[in-house]
């Protein structure tokens, strides 16, 4: 069965920064691997998804993922970080597209200091 | 945004009491999810739907209950809430296939405090 490890439950820096979140995954079979942005009492949003194409992943507001097999990593990264970036973030993977459910993550939560 | 609407939004219940959660969606996708979320825990899930009348359990799914019968509505149902079932609760739906169309898109959340 696949799991999801997110290194560091809050991750904090300063406004300007660079932002890493780190995952690791464990797959039988070539995984599907997601992103996910939830701000304070809402809902999830995709950040940005891994489906076997470009190992490097862009996505909304500025971040990107890169997917090395040999490390089974899928990190999350921005070169400068926002005071609109502060949230909690989800690494989510999928062994079958669409027939198996996203298996999530603990969550890191992403504080950003002016 | 996706089409997924949940209600209610908020509800405070007894204990002992049977609760039941919508999940409605306009955009005709075949798959449907429910999920938990509680601090240090992210998301599990509780159960998914890959069709009318066709469910499964997931990870936690003791003391839930789902129906299906119609492909824009996924029902959760507590048949007696305990304490343990306070939590927030979000509601997913995806496409499905290979063609890349795998991510789900999540609904509001149900804040449920059991009392």
């Amino acid at each position: 069965a696949q799991s999801v490890t997110q290194l560091g439950s809050h991750v904090s820096v300063s406004e300007g920064a660079l932002v890493l979140l780190r995952c690791n995954y464990s797959s039988s079979v070539p995984p599907y691997l997601f992103w996910y942005v939830q701000y304070p009492n809402q809902g999830l949003q995709l950040l940005l998804k891994y489906t076997s194409a470009a190992t490097l992943v862009k996505g909304i507001n500025g971040f990107e993922a890169e997917f090395k097999k040999s490390e089974t990593s899928f990190h999350l990264t921005k070169p400068s970080a926002h005071m609109s970036d502060a949230a909690e973030y989800f690494c989510a993977v999928s062994d079958f597209p669409g027939n198996t459910p996203l298996v999530f993550g603990k969550g890191t939560r992403l504080s950003v200091i002016a | 945004d996706a089409g997924i609407t949940q209600s209610p939004r908020h509800k405070v219940t007894e204990t002992g009491t049977p609760v039941t959660l919508r999940c409605h969606q306009t955009e005709n996708h075949r798959y449907m999810y429910w999920y938990r979320q509680d601090p240090g825990h992210g998301l599990r899930l509780i159960h998914y739907s890959y069709g009318v009348k066709d469910t499964d359990k997931g990870e936690v799914s003791d003391g839930y209950s789902v129906s299906r019968s119609k492909t824009e509505d996924f029902l959760l149902t507590l048949e007696s809430a305990t304490s343990s079932q306070t939590s927030v609760y979000f509601c997913a739906i995806s496409e499905g296939g290979e063609d890349g169309n795998t991510e789900a898109f999540f609904g509001q959340g149900t804040r449920l405090t059991v009392v």
